[in-house]
This record gives structure tokens, sequence and C-alpha cells, in this order.
């Protein structure tokens, strides 16, 4: 699976977007782009995968540029809740199905 | 849809007593990992099972760990003989069915153990 590269921290004021960069300028083509974030003490929550093409859900929005070397995770309206760990994941799509773990960004939402 | 349960939530042991973890996965999901964070650390991954068989379990120590996943019941993370850097909150998680959807894990609340 290919490296990921984030800032280790970044703030946010509430009720503005939060944009959380990840590099992975090594990523394969069968390679998909994984986010989860950690809130304080809680098990890991899975919020957005995607390919190549744009993705949204009810959490948030992944934008991945079109040589795929890099993506964007964006929490449209930050809440004080948001304030976690956020991990960006490249995984190969096959049936190794292991998540490998970086250390992610730890995103502070200030009121 | 329930999601993954764990249990115990938490558990203290003495040194050398054995602790058991029990995870039960969401409804229809077949597939349980087990991941490990220590103190301060990020999650590490110790070992995925499906029923009754081991898929891949190198992320676990070679000795006095091990995992199960029956064809009833619960997943069980079984560590014998406890040391105190056995001390981690122990995740488990779950996946659906479907290749395309193998990254999307979901986690439960974790098992901080304790070992004093």
């Amino acid at each position: 699976d290919a490296k990921t590269t984030q800032p280790p921290s970044m703030d946010c004021a509430e009720g503005r977007a939060a944009n959380l960069p990840c590099n992975h300028s090594t990523i394969s083509g069968n390679e998909y782009v994984y986010w989860y974030r950690q809130i304080h003490s809680q098990g890991p929550q899975y919020i957005i995968h995607g390919l190549k093409n744009n993705e949204t859900n009810e959490m948030a929005s992944l934008i991945i540029t079109e040589d795929r070397k890099s993506s964007t995770l964006i929490l449209p309206h930050a809440t004080l809740r948001d304030t976690a760990v956020y991990y960006c994941i490249a995984r190969n799509a096959g049936n190794n199905r292991k998540l490998i773990w970086g250390l992610g960004t730890s995103l502070a939402v200030n009121p | 849809n329930a999601g993954v349960m764990q249990n115990p939530r938490h558990l203290v042991r003495r040194r050398g007593q054995e602790a058991r973890l029990r995870c039960s996965p969401m409804k229809g999901h077949s597939h349980v990992y087990w991941y490990r964070q220590l103190p301060e650390e990020g999650l590490k991954f110790m070992v995925y099972l499906q029923k009754e068989n081991i898929i891949d379990e190198s992320g676990m120590p070679k000795e006095r760990f091990s995992a199960e996943f029956p064809k009833e019941g619960p997943s069980i993370l079984r560590i014998q003989q406890v040391v105190r850097g056995d001390s981690a909150a122990y995740f488990c998680a779950s996946s659906p069915p479907g290749s395309g959807r193998a990254g999307e894990q979901y986690f439960g609340p974790g098992t901080r153990l304790t070992v004093t």
C-alpha cells in the first residue's frame, strides 16, 4: 500500500470548512484512498473513500486530484465534535484487508 | 442495525493472568479485524479473521496471543500470561462482504486492558 503524508496538526474555526490534505504521490492505479477519524479514546470511524472521482456523503467530501497524487477531505461546516485525529490511508483493492495506520492529522475545531 | 460490540469495555488483570476480549461484528459482516493502540501511539494491525479461519495474523505477537472467530458466537482475542506491556486499547472492526468495500471497516468502542 502506498505511503501517505499528512500535516501533524491543523486548526479550524467552528462553522467554517475544514480542509485536510493528504499526499500519496506513489499511489498505484488500483489503490483507493480512505479517510477515517478517531475522536479521543473512541474507536476509529470510517468517513469516506474514493478511487479517482470526487465523492460526497453525509459526513464529508473527498476531492482527489486528477493525477491521484494527493487528496483533500472537506468537512463543510466543522463543529466542536469534529475535533479528532484524521487518517488518510491508501489501500489496495485486493484481498489483503488490513489497514496500515499512520500518525494522521490532529484537527482542533475552535469556538 | 447495531454496531460492532466489544466487551468488556475495561479489563484489569494482574501480571500472569489471562485476558479474553470479545467482539461481535455488525450484522451481515463476516470479516473481523483486531487492532491494538498503545498509549499515545497509533493503531497497529494484529489479525484478520473470517468465520473459522485466520486470514492474516502478521501483526500478532508470536507468543501468548491468539484469536479465533468460531462459526457461532463472537470473535475472541486471548492473551495468556499478561505483562505490563500488554496494557493498551484493543479495537475490533468488521467489514461487509465484497472486495470493493474491503477498506470500509466499522470499529467497536474498544476494550481497555490494564495490567497491574
